[in-house]
């Protein structure tokens, strides 16, 4: 039982490229959400789905898309990288809008 | 806006030696609050949630208490494995679904032998 798996676990883009990180879930949680950490900032919510096929916008979405095409999926995306991108991203999941969240190991994303 | 102070930034414990971590928050309506540990490196591992003042949950060392405005996550005679840092969340009461937390910045625990 694998939990959540994030891919990949690290990254360096330049500026203005574009990439998908993915996050695959085997607990068949409903709920999935995509959070960064920074320095000084704590985690914040960047978009979540409350269950296949939908997705909204969490504290910091701009600059990112995501989409959840399959249940255990959720995909995170951007279209142009910029160095305040520059982060740790994380993806939780839980079984419903209460209980608690699962996280993934993380993937540190620099954009130079 | 749900804000989320924990205190202190950083604690440094000789083994054995109890302590207490705070968690101070201002939310419109608290659902729940949540207590997470979080090695270097990893993701957050959840630890306890805690829904109406006056409830405490334990594990092991650690035990958690809930107030109307803040949150302590008391540790028992830590051990060096206790290192970690300690992050604690909250989640409002929604009209629409989704499980939306804020978190704070956590404590950073060093426990030494």
């Amino acid at each position: 039982n694998a939990g959540v798996t994030q891919t990949p676990k690290f990254r360096v883009l330049k500026t203005g490229q574009s990439m998908t990180l993915l996050c695959a879930q085997d607990m068949n949680h409903e709920y999935m959400y995509w959070y960064r950490q920074d320095p000084g900032m704590g985690l914040r919510l960047i978009h979540y789905s409350v269950g296949e096929g939908t997705t909204a916008k969490g504290e910091v979405p701009d600059g990112y898309n995501v989409s959840r095409l399959k249940k255990q999926n959720f995909l995170l995306g951007l279209e142009s990288a910029a160095p305040s991108q520059t982060s740790v991203y994380f993806c939780a999941s839980s079984y419903s809008g209460t209980s608690e969240a699962f996280f993934g190991q993380g993937t540190r994303l620099t954009v130079v | 806006e749900d804000q989320v102070t924990q205190s202190p930034e950083a604690l440094r414990l000789q083994e054995g030696e109890s302590s207490s971590l705070n968690c101070s928050y201002t939310v419109s309506g608290l659902r729940g609050l949540f207590w997470y540990r979080q090695d270097p490196g990893k993701g957050p591992e959840f630890l306890f949630t805690l829904y109406s003042a006056g409830e405490e949950k334990e594990k092991e060392r650690l035990k958690a208490t809930l107030t109307k405005k803040e949150s302590f996550l008391h540790i028992t005679a830590p051990k060096p494995e206790d290192s970690a840092t300690y992050l604690c969340a909250v989640q409002r009461k929604r009209e629409t679904s989704g499980s939306r937390l804020t978190f704070g910045e956590g404590t950073q625990l060093t426990v030494n032998p």
